[in-house]
């Protein structure tokens, strides 16, 4: 079974930076896309990016294209998310997710960590 | 940009059926996931490809899509089931449904 646990969360000034992190466990991470989606308080569900499995490609909503950056080390069974230039509208819980494809649905989730950019 | 719509709430009896639409344009032309969310918890995906339930979710989560809309029904509706559900499908990015807050009264 996959288990999903982000971490990284945490209360940031805007303009200010963060990483995040979700560490995997089961034996599919290197085979499987991963993605961060987030959730605003009290909003809906919204992608921000995703993963290819070899690292090789990499795709971005575009409110965050050149802000955010996905990375992965497969060899610590480990996705990242550097957050730059944050904004009082990225505040919202961060998950992360699986993939079995680019486009296929999500079909593990992390539990989520709060990012909270505010002064 | 490509949206999903959905209706704000549903009210249902135990027992009963639910019915949550999700409408887009040519939706049915594309593959609809859908996620039951609880409070406080993260999303699960109860829908894949428009009808197919991965394992562990109970057979009375049902789904369908054609035309501009696509549909999960909640047969014989549980206390449990009281959750937000979203919808999603993919137009050169992922897009989610507004999110629909089900009630079980």
């Amino acid at each position: 079974e996959v288990q999903l646990v982000e971490s990284g969360g945490g209360l940031v000034q805007p303009g200010g930076s963060l990483r995040l992190s979700c560490a995997a466990s089961g034996s599919t991470f290197s085979y499987d896309w991963m993605s961060w989606v987030r959730q605003a308080p009290g909003k809906g569900l919204e992608w921000v990016a995703n993963i290819k499995p070899d690292g090789t490609e990499k795709f971005y909503v575009d409110f965050v294209k050149g802000r955010f950056t996905i990375f992965r080390d497969n060899a610590k069974h480990a996705l990242y998310l550097q957050m730059n230039s944050l904004r009082a509208e990225d505040t919202a819980v961060y998950y992360c997710a699986t993939s079995y494809s680019s486009s296929s649905q999500f079909e593990h989730w992390g539990q989520g960590t709060l990012v909270t950019v505010s002064s | 940009s490509y949206d999903l719509t959905q209706p704000p709430s549903v009210s249902v009896s135990p027992g009963q059926t639910a019915t949550i639409t999700c409408s887009g344009d040519e939706l049915g032309t594309r593959y609809a996931s859908w996620y039951q969310q609880r409070p406080g918890q993260s999303p699960v995906l109860v829908i894949y490809q428009d009808m197919k339930r991965p394992s562990g979710i109970p057979e009375r989560f049902s789904g369908s899509n054609s035309g501009n809309t696509a549909t999960l029904t909640i047969s014989g509706t549980q206390a449990t089931d009281e959750a937000d559900y979203y919808c999603q499908a993919w137009d050169s990015s992922y897009v989610f449904g507004t999110g629909t807050k089900v009630s079980v009264l």
